[in-house]
């Protein structure tokens, strides 16, 4: 059984750019939440998606937007970006609603030059 | 307001010794505490987590916290650390049936032989 997925696990980009990062969830999963961890820091909550829609969002602009596929998979967009949007980008999955039942992805790591 | 402190942010351990981190944590509702582990350019690990009943909970690994609601505090401690043992710990708190987590600033682990 296949756990959360993520691609791809490295990226450069540059300042102004947009990325694409994607997940798959852990296979039984319905919701994904997505996380930021800049170097030095714990993960913040950027988002939750489920049922192909936005539930609950973190202190972050609307540079960054998500997206949720009827397969439960879910994208992150980040556009125009900054040298501080560099950092690991964590997706978690989950069946339902609750901390507890969050699995991590090892994360695609974002390098913005 | 939701926080976690991890007032240490490295600390230094000889292999076989006891280890004790520590997590202060505000929160206005019942909280969900979480310790997760972390090594280098990897996702996040969960060690063991806390929502109600025996304030002591064991974990993988041979770790185990307890959670002490007059001191807002939920340490992580191991009696007998090994080397692999050393990479970075994550403290968190949550609220039943939310997805966000909000994460300590995390304490970094050194074991020397």
């Amino acid at each position: 059984d296949a756990g959360v997925t993520q691609s791809p696990t490295h990226l450069i980009k540059t300042r102004g750019q947009q990325v694409t990062l994607r997940c798959s969830p852990k296979s039984g999963h319905d919701t994904v939440s997505w996380y930021q961890q800049a170097l030095g820091q714990g993960p913040q909550f950027i988002f939750q998606y489920y049922e192909e829609e936005e539930r609950q969002r973190g202190n972050f602009p609307d540079r960054f937007s998500g997206h949720q596929f009827p397969n439960y998979s879910s994208e992150l967009n980040v556009n125009a970006l900054l040298l501080g949007d560099s950092a690991l980008y964590l997706c978690a999955s989950s069946l339902g609603f609750g901390p507890e039942k969050l699995f991590f992805g090892s994360g695609t790591q974002l390098s913005v030059l | 307001a939701q926080s976690v402190t991890q007032p240490d942010i490295h600390i230094t351990v000889s292999e076989g010794a006891s280890l004790e981190l520590r997590c202060n944590y505000s929160y206005g509702a019942t909280p969900y505490l979480f310790w997760y582990v972390q090594s280098p350019g990897q996702g996040l690990q969960l060690l063991l987590k806390y929502f109600s009943g025996d304030t002591l909970v064991q974990g993988i690994k041979g770790f185990e916290a307890e959670f002490k609601r007059s001191q807002s505090s939920f340490n992580l401690r191991k009696p007998s650390v090994h080397w692999s043992d050393a990479a970075e710990y994550f403290c968190a708190v949550g609220a039943q049936g939310a997805n966000n987590l909000f994460f300590g600033t995390g304490t970094r682990l050194t074991v020397i032989p």
